[in-house]
């Protein structure tokens, strides 16, 4: 199947600093990415859609200032969390649309996850 | 997008068919119906989808009633590895879609 490389899996960092995590998918093009938070024990949360050069799109109540979306190829898409602080602790997922492929139409494949401790 | 309902957690004995429900009563003609999987900590895992005709692949089959207003995803062979948050979803096949997710169901497969 289609791989996902999200990178790293797991940062700590002191509040104030800012964490950058990497998406990639690795054997297609992604014209689409997605960032999405989960929180211990709850679903996923889409954060944001981001198209391939072009300005992410942010879903209400995210702050487009605090986490940074940059996708800059095909193959991939950066968020970077701002001035972190301990309230943005959580699992940060990406994802990447397989698009225009006959027997893969429109899935949506997923990273691994980083799990951001911001102490 | 459509919203869907699942139970909230089920059970299932090793080696045993596991039988996992959604409703989605509100799902429009042209919505598909995705399943996806998220083993603890760590990223979702796409199982199959469907529009309306019944679905298998090396993983699981796809059951989607005729109306369409509820499917069931079917694990012919559970195994402790396929214990699970299992997330079925309702959407658009096209551009500018989103893919939302419920609170999906937490599969026990036990010895």
């Amino acid at each position: 199947g289609a791989v996902v490389s999200q990178h790293p899996s797991r940062v700590i960092c002191k509040s104030g600093t800012s964490v950058k995590i990497e998406c990639r998918s690795l054997d297609f093009q992604a014209t689409t990415m997605f960032w999405y938070r989960q929180f211990p024990k709850q679903s996923l949360m889409l954060m944001a859609t981001s198209n391939e050069g072009s300005k992410a799109t942010y879903e209400q109540g995210v702050e487009k200032d605090k986490f940074l979306i940059n996708h800059a190829s095909l193959t991939l898409s950066t968020l970077t969390v701002t001035s972190a602080h301990p309230e943005d602790s959580s699992f940060y997922i990406c994802s990447a649309l397989r698009d225009r492929q006959a027997r893969a139409k429109n899935i949506q494949y997923f990273g691994a996850g980083t799990r951001l401790s911001v102490l | 997008d459509a919203k869907t309902t699942q139970p909230t957690s089920m059970d299932c004995a090793e080696g045993r068919a596991a039988n996992l429900p959604c409703n989605h009563s509100t799902i429009s003609g042209n919505e598909y119906v995705y399943w996806y999987r998220q083993i603890h900590s760590q990223g979702p895992q796409y199982i199959i989808h469907g529009l309306k005709n019944n679905e298998t692949n090396e993983m699981a089959s796809l059951i989607i009633t005729e109306d369409r207003k509820s499917s069931t995803l079917i694990l012919p062979h559970a195994t402790l590895r396929d214990t699970a948050v299992y997330y079925c979803i309702v959407r658009l096949n096209t551009g500018g879609f989103k893919t939302i997710f419920g609170a999906g169901t937490r599969l026990f497969v036990k010895a």
